[in-house]
């Protein structure tokens, strides 16, 4: 089963507000990934984050890996209406079958003009 | 380059029969992953290859359900006797290192599964 949780499910903003996403694992994870998927379309990968406390930006995106490597957030400045989809974390866990990256259930983000 | 391919793009079956569902990853990609989507939720593990082998196989339901990659490309999903249950988006991915460097996956379009 899935062992990333992620919150909210849904969110509406309008045009040019922030967003942000949380993501939450019971267990420490080995790095965190995180996915854009376009209604219809399939996951895209955005960025990978590896060390304790890591910050990465990507243009309006700020991606954070906590200190205890075991939440992650995706913070959205200024929102776009490209910016529509479903944002998953994906946390890569080492177990007795092996590494195996866990999707959460992800956000779906809606923002109108 | 081309990506991860999947076929077919939409399989409606009936109840208890038997489907195939093929992969082709991004040539020279050590990695192929099948996930399973359902709607409003995220992918969920199914299996992973590195290589021919199948490396954990620990998300496959039952044993219903089967996989394989024997010349380390292609990969095919197979559901024996299939049930409503088993309706949802099959997605494949693959990546240029094994699971355990964090590599990103990289999707197929997925084929979705329908079993009336």
């Amino acid at each position: 089963g899935q062992q990333v949780m992620q919150i909210p499910q849904y969110q509406h903003v309008q045009e040019g507000e922030d967003f942000t996403t949380y993501c939450n694992s019971s267990t420490t994870l080995s790095n965190i990934q995180w996915y854009k998927q376009r209604p219809g379309g399939h996951p895209v990968f955005l960025i990978q984050l590896v060390k304790s406390g890591e910050v990465k930006k990507q243009k309006r995106l700020t991606f954070q890996f906590g200190e205890a490597k075991k939440n992650s957030s995706l913070h959205i400045t200024a929102t776009q209406t490209t910016d529509v989809g479903t944002y998953f974390c994906a946390g890569l866990l080492y177990s007795n079958s092996g590494y195996a990256l866990n999707f959460g259930k992800g956000t779906s983000l809606l923002v109108t003009p | 380059g081309a990506g991860v391919s999947q076929t077919p793009s939409n399989k409606v079956t009936e109840k208890g029969k038997y489907v195939e569902l093929r992969c082709d990853p991004i040539s020279g990609h050590t990695a192929l992953y099948w996930y399973r989507q359902s709607l409003g939720q995220g992918p969920e593990f199914l299996i992973y290859f590195q290589g021919t082998g199948a490396a954990d196989d620990s998300g496959l339901p039952n044993d219903r359900f089967f996989a394989v990659r024997p010349e380390g490309s292609v990969s095919t999903l197979k559901i024996q006797r299939t049930e409503r249950g088993d309706s949802a988006v099959y997605l494949c991915a693959s990546s240029a290192q094994l699971a355990g460097s964090g590599s990103p996956l990289h999707f197929g379009n997925g084929t979705r599964l329908t079993v009336t």
